[in-house]
């Protein structure tokens, strides 16, 4: 299976900051990465998608980066609504595997 | 609008059984192929199981390999999810979860995501 590592686990930022989330996978899987965010209580929703292609919808404070086997996600300047839980996934082959995540807090 | 809305989640003693549900609209369902994907309390994500368009092709995680079995009714517009032998370890939230592309044959991000149904095993 292709594992998923993603840092950190938790990040402190405040309104304004420029964040960056970064996601490891131990093998090559291209560019078949997503990410994806999820607030408490709610579905993920679909963020970025073949590593760098923003979903339609999504604000362009929001960008990924990478390929092979690292990848990045940025927020350009971090907004009250983007204080949740990031996954990045990998849909390379089969089993689909996720990151563990990344809790971003209000500093 | 897409919409994906899960049902059959409750509680359930050890050993149980369950079906999950996932009832579509807004899009050609037929068309698309479909995941489940679960969350245990505070954790993060797993995905389950796989299904082609036709139905004629799933795929298992090794978790739930032999336990579970996933099905779709085209006609119904409706996925289901067969869990039998429940363990605790198989308490989350389950979503019902759409490919991004249809065709692709499950090597595609995931675009449209249920509420989730939670199912709580426990004696």
């Amino acid at each position: 299976d292709i594992q998923m590592t993603q840092s950190p686990s938790t990040l402190s930022a405040s309104v304004g900051d420029r964040v960056t989330i970064t996601c490891r996978a131990s093998q090559t899987i291209d560019s078949w990465l997503a990410w994806y965010q999820q607030k408490p209580g709610k579905a993920p929703k679909l963020l970025i998608y073949k590593a760098s292609t923003l979903e339609s919808g999504v604000p362009s404070r929001f960008s990924g980066s990478g390929s092979g086997t690292e990848f990045t996600l940025t927020i350009s300047s971090q907004q009250p609504d983007d204080f949740a839980t990031y996954f990045c996934q990998q849909y390379k082959r089969f089993p689909i595997t996720f990151g563990r995540g990344t809790r971003l807090e209000i500093k | 609008e897409v919409q994906l809305v899960e049902s059959g989640g409750g509680l359930v003693q050890p050993g149980g059984f369950l079906r999950l549900s996932c009832e579509a609209s807004g899009f050609t369902f037929s068309s698309y192929e479909l995941n489940w994907v679960r969350q245990a309390p505070g954790k993060g994500l797993e995905w389950l199981s796989y299904i082609s368009d036709s139905g004629n092709t799933v795929y298992y995680a090794d978790s739930v390999e032999g336990r579970f079995t996933m099905s779709r009714d085209n006609a119904k517009n409706s996925l289901y999810l067969q869990m039998n032998s429940l363990r605790a370890e198989d308490t989350a939230v389950y979503y019902c979860v759409r490919d991004g592309t249809p065709g692709t044959f499950g090597m595609v991000h995931f675009d449209n995501w249920g509420q989730g149904t939670l199912v709580t095993v426990s004696s």
